[in-house]
């Protein structure tokens, strides 16, 4: 069993689509958890970062983080066209080394 | 926001060549840079920590004589692929972290060996 596990996709969803993103995990030591998204051929961008559970909310993002499920989620809402990329969770038990998810391909259509 | 330059994004050589992989951290001090390699549609899997002024940490399976890293300063370090091979082909990505912030990431090299 892999420590982070995150549906690979791919998904699809028309515009203006609320978008919901989830990985669990199995390290009970995790408290750092992160949302990178990740565009054709570029490296990962920081989307969100929170420490421990709770929700953290950015413009169109939300993160939450439900540790006593070991389950974090990433909302997009209004998905626009832009957001097509791949979106990986990532956490650690400490803030620098990080455990990926396998990454989520998400395409939103026009 | 944090900035991490990656450089060169494209690499296309011959077998047996050595290629260099430079990565930069452009508005802050990396106590600490990664270095990942990455497959078409997989994940990152991380190849090596590295510490300013110190021997970088290898994970399982990495050949730390194959790929060559340096970090002589806190905002640049280094990864040489020796003698590169066509197995050698893969996305790599470095990433920079500074105190207990999060990873930022470069936009990574390509290497093609031919």
């Amino acid at each position: 069993q892999k420590e982070v596990e995150q549906d690979p996709g791919p998904l699809s969803v028309p515009e203006g689509a609320i978008v919901s993103l989830n990985c669990t995990y199995s390290n009970s030591a995790f408290q750092y958890f992160m949302w990178y998204r990740q565009y054709s051929r570029k490296g990962p961008e920081l989307l969100m970062y929170t420490y421990s559970s709770g929700n953290k909310e950015d413009g169109r993002f939300t993160a939450q983080v439900d540790k006593s499920s070991k389950y974090i989620s990433l909302f997009i809402r209004d998905s626009q066209p832009s957001d097509s990329a791949t979106y990986l969770c990532a956490m650690s038990a400490r803030p620098r080394q990080l455990t990926f998810g396998s990454g989520t391909q998400l395409t939103v259509l026009p | 926001g944090a900035v991490v330059s990656q450089h060169p994004s494209r690499v296309i050589c011959k077998s047996g060549t050595s290629v260099k992989i430079e990565c930069r951290s452009l508005d802050f001090q990396a106590t600490t840079m990664f270095w990942y390699r990455q497959f078409p549609k997989q994940s990152l899997m991380l190849m090596a920590t590295s510490n300013e002024g110190s021997k970088a940490t290898y994970e399982q399976g990495v050949e730390k004589d194959k790929f060559l890293i340096n970090h002589a300063s806190l905002t640049l370090s280094t990864l040489t692929v020796t003698s590169a091979h066509p197995e050698d082909s893969s996305f790599y990505i470095c990433s920079a972290v500074n105190s207990n912030q999060p990873q930022h990431f470069g936009d990574g090299t390509r290497l093609s060996i031919l």
